[in-house]
């Protein structure tokens, strides 16, 4: 099953703004609001950062939004710190016998 | 607080099958469903499916139907997740995860690594 596409690498200065998108189709992303998005650092298993597209849980920094327009969803990281470099997923429902899906994948850098 | 422990790392052989556990504390086990998702080395995260912990119901992505079965123990509050007919590509990383709001994965277990090598 095809993946959800995301960017291979996003970087930024300390103290921009990045923006991180995963498109998908009409079967997943776009047809509902079950986007999810996990930080992940070498070793170590993902951490929920967004779900339902742009809910944070308890715990998250308020610097991570998410958003979504049509099949593309959007995880914008504000006042980026060398803390946020990480690998980055998005995640999605999908209405076929194969339920759930992951992005590609981005490497966020912190120049 | 939520949390899960997994079994520990594993080496098959092609053509062999491995078990993982995942044993969950810090909540009602069967409140929730649980995904399993593996990473191999230097890939991306790929959703295996998902199992219903109250009924054992459970949900296979199309990839791995017919060759993973997820089972539970509600006493033990413990999802395992079996994988047969192993091949080379099938090393990686296991997770187990908590099913919450959206289908998002709200708590991962940390992760067995399976190796499969002659």
């Amino acid at each position: 099953q095809s993946a959800l596409t995301q960017p291979a690498s996003v970087s930024g200065s300390p103290g921009q703004s990045i923006t991180i998108s995963c498109t998908g189709t009409s079967s997943d992303v776009g047809g509902y609001n079950y986007v999810s998005w996990y930080q992940e650092y070498p070793g170590k298993a993902p951490k929920l950062m967004i779900y339902e597209v742009s809910n944070r849980p308890s715990g998250v920094s308020n610097r991570f939004s998410g958003s979504k327009s049509g099949n593309t969803a959007s995880l914008t990281i504000s006042g980026l710190q060398a803390e946020d470099e990480a690998d980055y997923y998005c995640g999605s429902y999908r209405s076929s016998s194969t339920l759930h899906v992951f992005g590609t994948g981005t490497k966020v850098t912190v120049l | 607080q939520v949390q899960f422990v997994q079994s520990g790392a594993e080496v098959k052989k092609p053509g062999a099958s491995v078990k993982v556990s995942c044993k969950a504390s810090g909540y009602t086990f069967t409140n929730y469903g649980l995904h399993w998702v593996r990473q191999a080395p230097g890939q991306r995260l790929e959703w295996m499916g998902w199992l219903n912990a109250g009924n054992g119901d459970a949900k296979y992505s199309q990839r791995f139907q017919g060759r993973v079965t997820f089972t539970r123990d509600t006493s033990a509050s413990t999802a395992y997740m079996e994988l047969s007919s192993l091949i080379s590509e099938d090393t990686s990383v296991y997770y187990c995860a908590r099913s919450s709001y959206g289908w998002s994965l709200d708590s991962w277990g940390q992760g067995t690594l399976v190796t499969v090598s002659s």
